[in-house]
């Protein structure tokens, strides 16, 4: 099966520091979301971006699905950053949109 | 639009017991998915439902675990025969249809003892 690659896996900044954390991907995709998993466990859905780029605020996240790969940058971290950011991916040709998780990377900002 | 809404958010149960688990996908959603995470992993896929229709089983998914979906709106995980190894947290997630993302509930954590 496809397998998913995050790195770094952990990552400690000071406030008001950008970072780009990576997603490689061993095989063609249907769709990849950025998820950002809170101290208290709770998944949030970044960014739904199978191809091309993305901005909400102060992330934005970029998908070369040519390259099997994918970025989410974080300009001027602020502590609620902190937590673990997954991506995930539906391989190419799937039927059920089922999303296979990487391993994440842990970020911890500090004030 | 209330989320995805699951519980119990805390389960402690003793080895041998059986647990359900309910989630309440956003109401126009039609595909609802379940995933177990353990700690310092990611999320791991165990079943997708389609409407009432249970399309997709992970292998993770044992005999113990059984999962329903009556009507397309909510559904449940039951696991029977609770082991320690069964100890994780429980999410839900669903989505209105293919080409949208996500939606995650805030997960039930099961501890078996």
């Amino acid at each position: 099966g496809i397998q998913v690659e995050q790195s770094p896996p952990d990552l400690i900044l000071q406030e008001g520091a950008n970072s780009t954390l990576r997603c490689n991907f061993s095989d063609s995709v249907n769709n990849l979301q950025w998820f950002h998993q809170n101290p208290w466990g709770q998944l949030i859905n970044l960014f739904y971006i199978p191809s091309g780029t993305k901005q909400n605020g102060r992330l934005s996240a970029t998908t070369v699905a040519t390259e099997r790969y994918s970025l989410l940058y974080i300009s001027s971290s602020q502590t609620t950053d902190s937590g673990v950011y997954f991506c995930a991916v539906e391989e190419y040709g799937g039927a059920t949109n089922k999303l296979i998780f990487g391993t994440g990377t842990l970020l911890a900002v500090q004030p | 639009d209330t989320g995805v809404s699951q519980d119990p958010r805390h389960k402690i149960t003793k080895r041998g017991q059986n647990v359900t688990f309910r989630c309440d996908p956003i109401s126009e959603h039609n595909r609802l998915y379940w995933y177990r995470q353990t700690l310092g992993q990611g999320p791991e896929f165990l079943t997708y439902f389609q409407n009432e229709a249970q399309l997709e089983k992970s292998r993770l998914l044992s005999d113990r675990f059984s999962a329903e979906r009556p009507k397309g709106s909510f559904s449940t995980l039951e696991i029977q025969r609770t082991e320690q190894g069964d100890s994780a947290m429980y999410l839900c997630a669903s989505s209105p249809r293919r080409g949208y993302g996500y939606t995650f509930g805030s997960g039930t954590r099961l501890t078996v003892v």
